[in-house]
């Protein structure tokens, strides 16, 4: 049983470009959460989806941000004209239902804005 | 393959109770092991470990790692019912790498 996957691990862009990235959750799992890590800070909850669903956003910047969980394939998390503030960790977790459920992460995808 | 374990899975102490939480972890080119503590929301950071033998304190949590034994403890002393949350481990990999690789958790249930 394959864990929560994310790719690409590592995603370089120049200021102004998209970044896309990607969580498979685990097997039967239908609740996706991504988290941003700063370096040197914790893990801040940006946005939490259930299948065709955001569920709670609160945590997600209001412009150039964006997420999305379709009926089928990934969960997407997409920035729009990324600044050189946008370089973080990216990490998704999934579980099988809402509240104390364990979520299990993905390794994360780096990203770095030139 | 790389991977990190931790035990118990689940933990119900009564309030004032000492509890020890355990990570093992395989992971080639170790850089560091972080501790965090999730409630509702966003895991909140607790400790990051580098070095083996030395212990971080944080008010009534400790937490310490033994890179030639490849484990870290969390120790809560005298625990209380806001402590209840799942206790997460993870471990960063290669240093151009950076990947991270998180455990299950640990829930810890504090009842009064």
């Amino acid at each position: 049983n394959a864990g929560v996957m994310q790719n690409p691990r590592h995603l370089v862009r120049r200021r102004g470009q998209e970044a896309r990235l990607r969580c498979s959750p685990m097997k039967g799992h239908s609740h996706v959460y991504w988290y941003r890590q700063l370096p040197e800070e914790g893990l801040k909850f940006m946005v939490y989806l259930q299948k065709e669903n955001i569920i709670d956003e609160s945590g997600m910047p209001k412009e150039r941000f964006s997420a999305e969980f379709p009926k089928e394939g990934p969960s997407i998390l997409r920035i729009q004209q990324v600044v050189r503030g946008d370089s973080a960790a990216y990490f998704c977790a999934s579980s099988h239902d809402r509240g104390q459920e364990t979520q299990y992460f993905g390794p994360g995808t780096r990203l770095l804005v030139l | 393959e790389d991977k990190v374990v931790q035990s118990p899975l689940s933990l119900v102490v009564h309030e004032g109770d000492t509890v020890t939480l355990n990570c093992s972890y395989e992971v080639t080119n170790f850089r560091s092991l972080l501790w965090y503590k999730q409630e509702k929301k966003a895991p909140t950071f607790l400790f990051m470990l580098t070095s083996s033998g030395i212990e971080k304190k944080s008010g009534r949590l400790s937490s310490i790692l033994d890179k030639k034994e490849l484990f870290s403890i969390l120790n809560i002393t005298a625990t209380q019912t806001g402590d209840s949350a799942v206790y997460l481990c993870a471990v960063e990999g290669p240093c151009t790498g950076n990947q991270f690789y998180f455990g299950t958790g640990t829930s810890l249930t504090v009842i009064p």
